[in-house]
């Protein structure tokens, strides 16, 4: 079974461009979530899909992201104009509706590494 | 509320040497609780978790870890460190199987031949 895929897995832009992160869940995973570490701090949640709607989006730093899930299925996640302060790893994760149903586990992707110049 | 404190962003240990990196939470409801583990240039990979049940859990790579709730604490351990355990650990808290993860700082493990 195919995990968390997320694209591209590094990527490097310049200020004041758009950068668009992808993720693939894990087939049949309902919840959908992306987190993000910048500049060595600690893993922060940015928001939560239950299919396409967004749960809690109350980790989304400022307007310049935008998250979206159509379909249900892959989601997106669009900087921009990217700012200098927004390098660093974003990660997504998916878990199946019935948590109980994965010992209430949470799969990563590998990250997206993003660097803005 | 959740909250994950992982005492020192640094751990030194020799090959051999017991591992040992501390984690103290705080959860206004009865926690999971995680580790994580991220090596370089890679992406999280989960070591081993505790939800409920019995309190000391084994995980992957001879790591396990005790939850104890008076201590509000559940430390990672490994009898013997291995060249290979060199990466980040991270310990996280979540109120329920599929809300939102809080992440520990993370630490750092250096093992030193």
């Amino acid at each position: 079974e195919a995990g968390v895929t997320q694209f591209p897995s590094h990527s490097v832009i310049e200020k004041g461009q758009t950068v668009t992160l992808r993720c693939d869940p894990i087939s049949g995973h309902d919840n959908l979530y992306w987190y993000r570490r910048v500049m060595g701090k600690e893993i922060k949640f940015l928001l939560h899909f239950v299919k396409e709607s967004k749960q809690d989006e109350s980790g989304m730093p400022n307007n310049r992201f935008l998250a979206e899930r159509t379909g249900g299925t892959y989601s997106t996640l669009k900087v921009q104009p990217a700012e200098l302060e927004d390098s660093g790893v974003y990660f997504c994760a998916s878990s199946p509706r019935d948590s109980a149903s994965s010992g209430n586990t949470i799969y990563f992707g590998e990250g997206s590494w993003l660097t803005v110049v | 509320a959740q909250s994950v404190t992982q005492l020192g962003s640094h751990v030194s240990v020799s090959e051999g040497a017991l591992v040992l990196l501390r984690c103290n939470y705080s959860s206004s409801v009865p926690p999971y609780l995680f580790w994580y583990v991220q090596y370089p240039n890679q992406g999280l990979q989960l070591l081993l978790k505790y939800t409920t049940g019995a309190t000391l859990v084994k995980g992957i790579n001879g790591f396990e870890a005790e939850f104890k709730k008076s201590e509000t604490s559940f430390h990672l351990t490994k009898p013997s460190a291995h060249m290979s355990d060199a990466a980040e650990y991270f310990c996280a808290v979540t109120p329920g199987g599929y809300q939102k993860v809080t992440f520990g700082t993370g630490t750092k493990l250096q093992v030193i031949p």
